[in-house]
C-alpha cells in the first residue's frame, strides 16, 4: 500500500515551453501533497504544499506564477513549470500524506532537462 | 524554526556489520514525528522507520532500529547485518502536526563487500 506515482519520469523540453508533472496517490486519499526539488547530491528542498481543493502554499523564494500547482482531487496533484528555462532543470519529487502528522510517501521523481 | 542536522556526510560499513547514523534536531514542540528515509541510486525515497515523539519505546523494523533520546533531541539509526542493498543516501526528517517535513542534509552510506 501507500504507492505514489509520478509522470513523466523524465522530460526534455525547449526553453520557453511549459511542462506539466502529475503526481497520483494510487491506493489512498491524499489530503496533502508536497512538491520538492532536489539538486545533485543535496537534500530535498520543499517548494510548496497543496491541500485538496485549496490554493497551494509556497515556500519563500519559490515563484508561484512559475510553478503552478493544482490539487483538484484527493488522488491527483499537478506541477506545471511555466516558460521553463535551463536553470529550472532539476529533479522534482512529489509526496503525499493522509493528514497532519502522517507519513509522507514519495513518488519516483521526474527529471526535467530544459535545453 | 525547526532544523535537522546530520553530522556525517559519508559513512561506510563492512557487509554484515552494524552502523549507526546520527541525527539531531531542534524544536520547541513536545509532540512531533521523526523519520528516516532512504534514497538509493534510483532516487526513489523510501520510508525506513518512523517514531512518534510521545512513545518512549524505540521503533524497530527488522534490521533497522532507532535510538530516540527526546531530551537530547537525538534520533540515530542503527542498521544491523548491513547488506549491499543498504547503500544509499539516508535522510533524517522531522514533522510537527499540521506542518511540513524538515529534512536533514543526508548521510551517504557505502557498504563494502
Amino acid at each position: 500500500g501507500a504507492v505514489v506515482s509520478q509522470h513523466p519520469s523524465r522530460v526534455i523540453c525547449k526553453s520557453g515551453t511549459s511542462v506539466k508533472i502529475e503526481c497520483r496517490s494510487l491506493d489512498f486519499q491524499a489530503t496533502t501533497m508536497f512538491w520538492y526539488r532536489q539538486f545533485p547530491k543535496q537534500s530535498l528542498m520543499l517548494m510548496a504544499t497543496s491541500n485538496e481543493g485549496s490554493k497551494a502554499t509556497y515556500e519563500q523564494g519559490v515563484e508561484k506564477d512559475k510553478f503552478l500547482i493544482n490539487h483538484a482531487s484527493l488522488t491527483l496533484s499537478t506541477l506545471t513549470v511555466t516558460s521553463a528555462h535551463p536553470e529550472d532543470s532539476s529533479f522534482y519529487i512529489c509526496s503525499a500524506s493522509q493528514g497532519a502528522g502522517e507519513t509522507q510517501y514519495f513518488g519516483p521523481g521526474t527529471r526535467l532537462l530544459v535545453l | 524554526a525547526q532544523t535537522v542536522t546530520q553530522s556525517q556526510p559519508e559513512m561506510s560499513v563492512q557487509e554484515a556489520e552494524t552502523v549507526t547514523l546520527s541525527c539531531t534536531y531542534d524544536t520547541s514542540e513536545s509532540d512531533y514525528y521523526l523519520f528516516w528515509y532512504k534514497q538509493p541510486p534510483s532516487r526513489q525515497m523510501i520510508l525506513v522507520i518512523r517514531q512518534e515523539a510521545y512513545k518512549q519505546q524505540n521503533a524497530t523494523e527488522n534490521r533497522f532500529s532507532v535510538n530516540f533520546q527526546k531530551a537530547a533531541k537525538s534520533f540515530s539509526l542503527k542498521i544491523s547485518d548491513s547488506q549491499l542493498g543498504d547503500a544509499a543516501m539516508y535522510f533524517c526528517a522531522y514533522r510537527n502536526y499540521g506542518q511540513n517535513f524538515v529534512f536533514g542534509p543526508g548521510t551517504r552510506l557505502s557498504v563494502l563487500p
